[in-house]
């Protein structure tokens, strides 16, 4: 059973169009993160949930636009894409009361043409 | 695959040999500290993570040792394998970021047979 699981794995789609990435974690954990990969393999934070509470929101465009139905689901919505949104995005989860360890899922990578 | 142009630091060794990866992370509040493995077309997945009051842990063929005085930590390992390719990014939690990985820049491990 895969733990932390996103799709798409790939999204390519023209500038101007709106997109969601759907994440879900089967591991009971409480908190749940988006980080994006840019082409440099550098990973960032972008949004944090704890128990469908916001708690992170980086300087991130207001395009994006998380939303968690329930602890154990966070999708990212993402408006009028523009082709610097071009990343892999990936989704994680952790239990922060017993330990920091997240898990990651597979990532979506999108494409913007 | 990998991009044109990517300037991670690769570390190129030899099958059977030990790797050492290095680290330096900025924040002195950091609490907690974490490696993860990437391979191609996957998600981090956890190495071995260690607290800020042990200089040194072991693991299964890994060790980390943490070094607060000048902010460096390293991930030893021995007999290093062909599966052992990969990116390695060193991670820290500082204690303001509500639980969210800090990562560093990831370094390219290349394992020779």
């Amino acid at each position: 059973d895969t733990a932390v699981s996103q799709t798409p794995k790939y999204l390519v789609t023209q500038m101007g169009n709106d997109k969601s990435i759907k994440c879900e974690q089967n591991l009971g954990h409480d908190t749940m993160y988006w980080y994006k990969q840019d082409s440099k393999k550098f990973l960032k934070i972008m949004f944090s949930y704890n128990n469908k509470e916001l708690i992170i929101n980086e300087t991130v465009p207001n395009r994006f636009s998380p939303k968690s139905p329930d602890k154990a689901h966070l999708n990212l919505h993402i408006n009028s894409l523009e082709l610097g949104d071009s990343a892999v995005y990936f989704c994680a989860s952790s239990q922060v009361l017993q330990g920091e360890e997240a898990f990651f899922g597979q990532g979506t990578r999108l494409t913007v043409v | 695959g990998e991009s044109v142009g990517l300037h991670l630091p690769t570390l190129s060794v030899q099958e059977g040999d030990n790797s050492i990866i290095n680290c330096a992370y900025s924040n002195s509040a950091s609490d907690y500290f974490i490696w993860y493995k990437q391979e191609s077309g996957k998600g981090p997945q956890f190495i071995i993570d260690i607290r800020s009051n042990m200089d040194k842990r072991q693991g299964q063929r890994v060790t980390v040792l943490l070094n607060k005085t000048v902010k460096h930590l390293s991930l030893q390992i021995a007999a290093t394998q062909p599966g052992d390719s990969a990116v390695y990014f060193c991670a820290e939690i500082p204690s303001n970021s509500g639980y969210a990985l800090n990562f560093g820049k990831g370094t390219s491990l290349l394992v020779t047979p």
